[in-house]
């Protein structure tokens, strides 16, 4: 079944240290894989895409398939980085067409000052 | 501006009471979802619509009804809702299947 984890409710942090959201899925086919965040009081934004490999906000995330991961990553978190983040799977559904996204529960960032 | 846009915001109800919650879209996106968000469950889909007259259930369609009959609107029907429908609710729309997802600012909605 596909299926998308995110292991931590909550990752508390303090501004400056390193920061990595954890994100394992499983899927059987060749997976597209997004990091969309929740700003408190703001809709939900695409923050970034595995085959954009881009690196937005200072976040970086690496497809491994072997591990079934794509964890996102910043090397020194800021206050303004505290938001919900959600992993989310594409082509989930019975046809790849179906843009249909599979979210994983979140993880609230919080960055202590 | 380009975005989803959802009303009512806020919904305060009881058992039973049909409620539409409104969703359009000036994007001319041809694709349009709706999720609903519950603590420590993320986000599930629970209807989508390829397009005018295409539409299909998501993992969590029960209680719940949608019709597609312009491009931009999308609503979502609660025929008779009930306290386990007690949600934050987002509708989405994209371009294509893509997986870019824009969404809108969320119903948040309280069945008593």
């Amino acid at each position: 079944a596909q299926r998308v984890t995110q292991p931590e409710k909550l990752l508390s942090v303090f501004k400056g240290a390193p920061v990595e959201l954890k994100c394992n899925y499983s899927y059987s086919g060749s997976p597209e894989l997004f990091w969309y965040v929740q700003y408190s009081r703001q809709r939900l934004q695409l923050l970034l895409r595995h085959i954009s490999r881009e690196s937005i906000k200072g976040f970086t995330a690496d497809l491994n398939k072997g591990e079934t991961s794509f964890h996102l990553k910043k090397p020194f978190a800021q206050e303004e980085d505290s938001a919900m983040y959600y992993c989310a799977l594409s082509g989930a559904g019975p046809s790849s067409n179906t843009g249909k996204l599979i979210f994983g529960q979140g993880t609230t960032l919080q960055v202590k000052p | 501006e380009a975005q989803v846009t959802q009303n009512p915001r806020y919904l305060i109800t009881v058992t039973g009471k049909k409620l539409t919650v409104t969703c359009s879209q000036n994007m001319n996106h041809e694709y349009m979802s709706w999720y609903r968000q519950d603590p420590g469950l993320g986000l599930r889909q629970i209807y989508y619509s390829m397009n005018v007259e295409v539409t299909d259930k998501g993992d969590v369609p029960e209680g719940y009804k949608v019709s597609r009959k312009e491009k931009r609107n999308f609503p979502l029907i609660l025929e008779s809702p009930s306290p386990n429908q007690t949600s934050l609710y987002f509708c989405a729309s994209s371009p294509s299947s893509s997986g870019e997802l824009f969404f809108g600012e969320g119903s948040r909605l309280t069945v008593l």
